[in-house]
This record gives structure tokens, sequence and C-alpha cells, in this order.
């Protein structure tokens, strides 16, 4: 079973360019979900997707960030403009359910965004 | 609110010898407790969680963490590591009644010496 795929692994953009991140969750989960690391601080969440459907946006920036999850299968993270502070590691997850009790959310590798 | 405080960035040891990685949590509601590992140039691995029970947790790799509540603690320690245990482990948190956020700590690099 393929994991949690992210395109592209890295990219550089000069700030005020626009840059989408791709998801790929697992087949079969529901849920998806977007995390970013800013500068080696914590991993924060900023979005959780049920199928097509936004959850909990609570975590997302500003107005500068758009995702969207169309058919409930691979997900994208829209930067425009790109800003210096939108530098960092952006992390996709997926579940068959929440991650509470049993089941586990799987994290893909990353993209790592550097806007110069 | 929850927060997750790892008090140490990094933590260097020799192999074979005992690591402790240390995780404090401060939250007015019950959670759930993990700790993420992510090896170099790869995503976010489970490493174990709490859920209820037990407060020793086993997970993969030898580790495990023991739960406490009096001190809002949640430790990650290993007894013997190896160089394959190089790497950078996040400890975590989900509220009780939330079905979305995992609250992470910064992360504590772990290297291993020869």
């Amino acid at each position: 079973e393929a994991g949690v795929t992210q395109f592209p692994s890295h990219s550089v953009i000069e700030k005020g360019q626009t840059v989408t991140l791709r998801c790929d969750p697992i087949s079969g989960h529901d849920n998806l979900y977007w995390y970013r690391r800013v500068m080696g601080k914590e991993i924060k969440f900023l979005l959780h997707f049920v199928k097509e459907s936004k959850q909990d946006e609570s975590g997302m920036p500003n107005n500068r960030f758009l995702a969207e999850r169309t058919g409930g299968t691979y997900s994208t993270l829209k930067v425009q403009p790109a800003e210096l502070e939108d530098s960092g590691v952006y992390f996709c997850a997926s579940s068959r359910r929440p991650p509470q009790s049993d089941t586990e959310a799987f994290f893909g590798q990353g993209t790592r965004l550097t806007v110069v | 609110a929850q927060s997750v405080t790892q008090l140490d960035s990094q933590v260097p040891v020799f192999e074979e010898a005992p690591v402790e990685l240390r995780c404090n949590y401060s939250s007015s509601v019950s959670v759930y407790l993990f700790w993420y590992v992510q090896y170099p140039n790869q995503g976010l691995q489970l490493l174990l969680k709490y859920l209820s029970g037990s407060t020793l947790v086993k997970g993969i790799n030898g580790f495990e963490a023991e739960f406490n509540k009096s001190q809002t603690s949640f430790h990650l320690r290993k007894p013997s590591v190896h160089i394959s245990d190089t790497a950078e482990y996040f400890c975590a948190v989900i509220r009780y009644s939330s079905a979305s956020k995992i609250i992470f700590g910064s992360g504590t690099r772990l290297s291993i010496r020869p």
C-alpha cells in the first residue's frame, strides 16, 4: 500500500510568486490534514478535510493560503502571493478516521518551501 | 489552550547508552499523548501513544514512555540506543474532544555518537 505522497519535495520561489503543493493521501482515507513547520519550531496544524469538506481550517494563517480537495481524493495547498515567512516544511497526513483512539494518522515526507 | 514543551532541542548520546527525551504538556482538558519520530529524509512516523490504561506504554524500536498525570509529563526512554535511532522526535497531544488537531512540541534532535 502506497503511503502519503507529497509533491514537490522541495520548492524555491521568489516573494510574490504562487506555489501549489500537492498531497495524495492513502487510498480510502477520508481524513486529510495539512501541517506546517516553520524554522525548526513546532509543527502546527493548518486544516482538516473530511472527504472534500473542510472540517476545521482554524490553523490557516491568512487568506493567501487556499486548500482544496476536489472529489475527496488528493489535496492542493496554494500560497498566493508567497511571503518570506511562508518558508518552512509543509506536511500532509491522512487517516481513515480522526487520529484519536485506535486510528493512526500517516504523514508524508513533507514539502520544503523556501521563499526568497 | 493546550501546549507541548520539549525541553531539549538536541540530545547527544553515545551508542548503547540509555536516553530520555522529556515532554511536558499543559491542558485544561483530558488529552491523548503521542510520540512521533522523523528519520532523515522521511515523513513523521508514530512511535507510540497513550490513550488510557497502563501508564507505561511500549512502542516500536524498543522505545517506551510513561504517562505521569500529576507531573503532566510523557517522557520517552530507551535503555540502549543505536546509530539507527538518530532522528528528530516529536511529542504531541490530541484533546479528547478534538477530531482534528495534533498539537506538537518543537522536537528533540537525537544524535548518536559511536
